[in-house]
C-alpha cells in the first residue's frame, strides 16, 4: 500500500490565482481530513469528510473547498490564492469504521505552498 | 472550538535525561485523546490513543498517562536519546467527536 499520498509537494502560486492540492489514500479509510500546519501553530483542521459524498468544515475552512466524490481521493481546492495560506499542508486518513475516535490518522507527506 | 494546550513550548534536554511535557483539554465530552510524533520534514506518526480515565500506555522509552476527569494527559521519556528530538503532537475531539483538535505542540530537542 501506498498509503496516503500527495501532490504536488511544492507550489508557489501568485495572489488570485488558483489550485487543487490532490490526496489519495489506498487504504479504504472512510475518514479524511486537511489541515494547514503553520510555526508554532501545530496543525489547524481545514475540512473532514466522513464519508464519500459527505464534507463539513473544521477550525479555518475560509478561502477553501473540498470535494469527495469517491472513498480514495479528498481534493482541497483553493480558489483566490492569498499569502494568508502561504503553509505546508497535509491531507490525512483513518479508518473510524463503526464511529471509532480511537483509530489514528496516517498523514502524506505534506504539501509546501508560498502564495506571493 | 475546543481548545488542547501543550506545554512547554519547546524542551532542551541532555542525552539521558528523563522529561515529560502535558496536553490539557476540555473534560466535558471526552472522546479519546491522541499522541503524535512529528519529526522535522516528515509526517506526524501515532504513538498512543488512550479513550479511559486513568488509562497508561507504553512504547519501548515513552509512556503517556490519562486523565479524563481534570482533562490532562502526560507523556513521559526516559533516559533521552539524539532521536527522540521532534516535535510530540497532542489531539483530541469535538463536534460530536468528528473534528480532531491538535495542540500547537511540544518542540524537544536532545543534545548528544
Amino acid at each position: 500500500n501506498a498509503g496516503v499520498t500527495q501532490t504536488p509537494k511544492f507550489r508557489i502560486l501568485k495572489i488570485g490565482q488558483s489550485m487543487t492540492l490532490q490526496c489519495t489514500q489506498d487504504m479504504n479509510h472512510n475518514y479524511m481530513y486537511w489541515y494547514r500546519q503553520d510555526p508554532g501553530m501545530g496543525l489547524k483542521l481545514i475540512y473532514y469528510s466522513v464519508g464519500a459524498g459527505i464534507t463539513d468544515k473544521g477550525e479555518v475552512p475560509n478561502g477553501y473547498n473540498v470535494s469527495r466524490s469517491t472513498t480514495e481521493d479528498f481534493p482541497l481546492r483553493l480558489e483566490l490564492a492569498a499569502p494568508s495560506q502561504t503553509s505546508v499542508y497535509f491531507c490525512a486518513s483513518s479508518p473510524n469504521n463503526r464511529g471509532s475516535f480511537t483509530d489514528t490518522q496516517y498523514f502524506g507527506p505534506g504539501t509546501r505552498l508560498t502564495v506571493l | 472550538i475546543l481548545n488542547v494546550e501543550q506545554s512547554p513550548q519547546s524542551l532542551h534536554v541532555q542525552e539521558g535525561d528523563s522529561t515529560n511535557f502535558t496536553c490539557s483539554f476540555p473534560s466535558s465530552n471526552f472522546y479519546a485523546l491522541h499522541w503524535y510524533r512529528w519529526e522535522t520534514a516528515k509526517s506526524p506518526e501515532a504513538l498512543f490513543v488512550m479513550t479511559l480515565n486513568g488509562d497508561e500506555k507504553k512504547k519501548g522509552r515513552i509512556s503517556a498517562t490519562l486523565n479524563t476527569k481534570e482533562g490532562y494527559s502526560y507523556l513521559y521519556i526516559k533516559g533521552s536519546q539524539p532521536e527522540d528530538s521532534a516535535t510530540y503532537l497532542c489531539a483530541s475531539h469535538e463536534d460530536g467527536g468528528f473534528k480532531t483538535i491538535f495542540g500547537a505542540g511540544t518542540r524537544l530537542f536532545v543534545k548528544a
